[in-house]
Order: structure tokens, then C-alpha cells, then sequence
């Protein structure tokens, strides 16, 4: 069973640009979550997507947005990009739904993206 | 508002040692889960443990062993005869249970765990 796969691994990008991050997750896995980490943050939650919907959303601003497509993909986009924006970004899918516990969130290995 | 504090920000010791990693959370909620990742320096985070708090059994599995504790709203992990392999971040996790809005895992700061031979 393939895991949480996310693309690109590793990007570079200057401030003020936009960025788009995409996500793939398990198969039958309709919930998809992203997270940022960074050594003084730590791990901070961004939102969350079930049946493409954002179900949940962090303390991030307006800069940081996602969605979620029918075969549960899902891509989360940063315009204008800060250097505080360098960081490591997580993405998580769950076998939650509506009204069903959550199991273990299976994370994949992330895009490390530095601003410049 | 939920908290997670793992107060360990680094834990080293010697191969074959036992060592514990704390983990204390707070919260309102009566419904919520617990949970355990590992990061080892690829950056992935491994799931290792969910726990709900209904369920106060303690846990083990190989080497790991979890040990939850409602009245003092800890969920510390130990492991036995530590390997070099287990060398890594911990993270413990809280999730509130929030319906139809959805989940999102509060994480604490992680502990660094370094296992010498």
C-alpha cells in the first residue's frame, strides 16, 4: 500500500513568490492535513481537508491556502511569499470522516522549502 | 485551549539503557486522543501510538511501552535497551475530538533523543 507522497521534496523560492506544494494521499483516505515546522514553531497545524472541504483551519494568515480535489489530492499554495515562510511542510491523511475517530494521521516526508 | 509539553528538549544515553520521555497535556475536553510520532532525520514522522482517553491501559509493543495516566494528564513513553536506531525526535500529540469540523494534532516541542554505542 503506497504511503503519503509529496512533491516536490525540495524547492527554492524568492520572496514575494508564490509556491504550490501537492499531496497525495492513501488510497480510501479522504482526510488530508497539512502542517508547517520550523526549529523556533515547532509543528503547527494549517488545515485540514475532508471530501474536498476545508474542515479546520490554523492560526496562519490568508497568505496560506489549499484544496482538495475528488480523488482526495490535495495542494496547499503560499503567495507572497516571506522568509519566514522557510520551513519544512508536512503533509498528514487519515481514514477519518464524519463523526468517525481518527487513527494514526500517516505523514509523508515532506517539502522543505527555503525562501531566499 | 489544548497544550501539549514534553519539558525533555534532549535525552542521550548510552546503548542498552532504559529511557523514559514525558509527556504532559491539558484540556477541557473529556473525548480526545494521544498520540506518539517519531522523526528520524529523513523528516518523516512515524506514527508509533493513538490512545484514547477512554482507554487507560498501558501498552507495549517490543521494546516500546506507553504508560497513560488520566489523573496527572501524562502519556510518557518508555523505551527498553535503547539502540543507536532509536535515535530521533519524539513528539507527542493531543487531538480533540471535533466531530464533523474535523481533527488537527496539537504537538508539543518533541524531545531529541541520541543513543550512543
Amino acid at each position: 500500500k503506497a504511503g503519503v507522497t509529496q512533491t516536490p521534496r525540495y524547492l527554492i523560492k524568492t520572496r514575494g513568490q508564490q509556491v504550490t506544494l501537492s499531496c497525495s494521499p492513501i488510497s480510501g483516505h479522504r482526510s488530508v492535513s497539512w502542517y508547517q515546522q520550523t526549529p523556533g514553531q515547532g509543528l503547527q497545524f494549517l488545515f485540514e481537508y475532508f471530501s474536498e472541504t476545508q474542515r479546520n483551519k490554523g492560526n496562519f494568515p490568508g497568505r496560506f491556502s489549499g484544496r482538495q480535489f475528488s480523488n482526495s489530492r490535495s495542494e496547499m499554495n503560499v503567495s507572497t511569499l516571506e522568509l519566514g515562510d522557510s520551513a519544512l511542510y508536512l503533509c498528514a491523511s487519515s481514514g477519518t470522516g464524519q463523526g468517525v475517530k481518527p487513527y494514526g494521521y500517516t505523514f509523508g516526508s515532506g517539502t522543505r522549502l527555503t525562501v531566499v | 485551549a489544548q497544550k501539549v509539553t514534553q519539558a525533555q528538549t534532549e535525552i542521550s544515553v548510552v546503548e542498552k539503557e532504559d529511557v523514559t520521555l514525558d509527556c504532559v497535556y491539558e484540556t477541557r475536553d473529556t473525548t480526545y486522543y494521544l498520540f506518539w510520532y517519531k522523526q528520524p532525520p529523513s523528516g518523516e514522522l512515524v506514527f508509533l501510538i493513538r490512545r484514547n482517553s477512554f482507554d487507560e491501559q498501558n501498552e507495549i509493543s517490543g521494546r516500546y511501552s506507553w504508560n497513560f495516566q488520566k489523573s496527572t494528564s501524562s502519556f510518557n513513553f518508555t523505551i527498553t535497551a535503547s539502540q543507536v536506531v532509536d535515535s530521533a525526535v519524539y513528539f507527542c500529540a493531543l487531538s480533540e475530538a471535533a466531530g464533523d469540523s474535523g481533527y488537527a494534532l496539537n504537538f508539543g516541542k518533541g524531545t531529541s533523543l541520541l543513543v550512543t554505542p
